[in-house]
């Protein structure tokens, strides 16, 4: 079992509807809980960051937890073509010393206007 | 602030050939590490260092060597260049291990023929 698992996709929504990814993870002692966006040919860059069960939200992003199913979602309210990208899902694993951060391979969001 | 910097940006290798691709942060974090992405395989740790003078092997650090001699330098060492290599590398930086946000630098696209 992968320890982080993502649907690559594309997930196509038509703007201004709500996308929704999806992640899964294998570690039951993870405690934190990442959301990375990548263009293509760039980067990845943190957009959310996740610690407890339940939903935290930032502008049009809302990142939802829940550690008993072992699964993260990341929310996108009035999807925008600019938000076409991959979505990468980061899981923290370890619990002592250092603390590796794991991707999941991404799934890539498909906006069309 | 520049943040993570990377050089350079593309490289075409023959096999057997050796490089050192650079990485540099002014950012005075403690954490460095390098990943390596292929397409559709998410990132993968290659190898990390905790501080100048320490470093430690990732998931995937056959064929590849660090150093760590300053806190702003985090130098990888490509020993005789093979296909498997080519790949999209990755700087990054973070101010302490698990729950900081990591700083990627641009990336380097590497292509062994």
């Amino acid at each position: 079992q992968k320890e982080v698992e993502q649907n690559s996709g594309p997930l196509s929504v038509p703007e201004g509807a709500i996308a929704s990814l999806n992640c899964t993870y294998s570690d039951r002692g993870s405690q934190s809980f990442f959301w990375y966006r990548q263009y293509s040919g760039k980067s990845p860059e943190l957009i959310m960051s996740i610690y407890s069960n339940g939903d935290k939200e930032d502008g049009r992003f809302t990142a939802q937890l829940n550690k008993a199913s072992q699964y993260v979602s990341l929310l996108i309210r009035d999807s925008q073509p600019s938000d076409s990208a991959t979505y990468l899902c980061a899981v923290n694993i370890g619990r002592t010393g250092f603390q590796k951060l794991v991707f999941g391979t991404g799934t890539r969001l498909l906006v069309s206007p | 602030n520049a943040g993570v910097t990377q050089t350079p940006k593309f490289r075409i290798l023959k096999i057997g050939q050796s490089m050192t691709l650079q990485c540099t942060q002014d950012m005075n974090h403690n954490y460095m590490y390098w990943y390596r992405q292929d397409p559709g395989m998410g990132l993968k740790l290659i190898y990390y260092s905790v501080g100048a003078g320490i470093t430690d092997k990732g998931e995937v650090p056959n064929g590849y060597n660090v150093s760590r001699s300053t806190t702003e330098d985090f130098p990888l060492r490509l020993e005789l260049a093979a296909p498997s290599q080519t790949s999209v590398y990755f700087c990054a930086s973070s101010r302490r291990t698990g729950d900081e946000k990591l700083f990627f630098g641009s990336g380097t696209q590497l292509s062994v023929l």
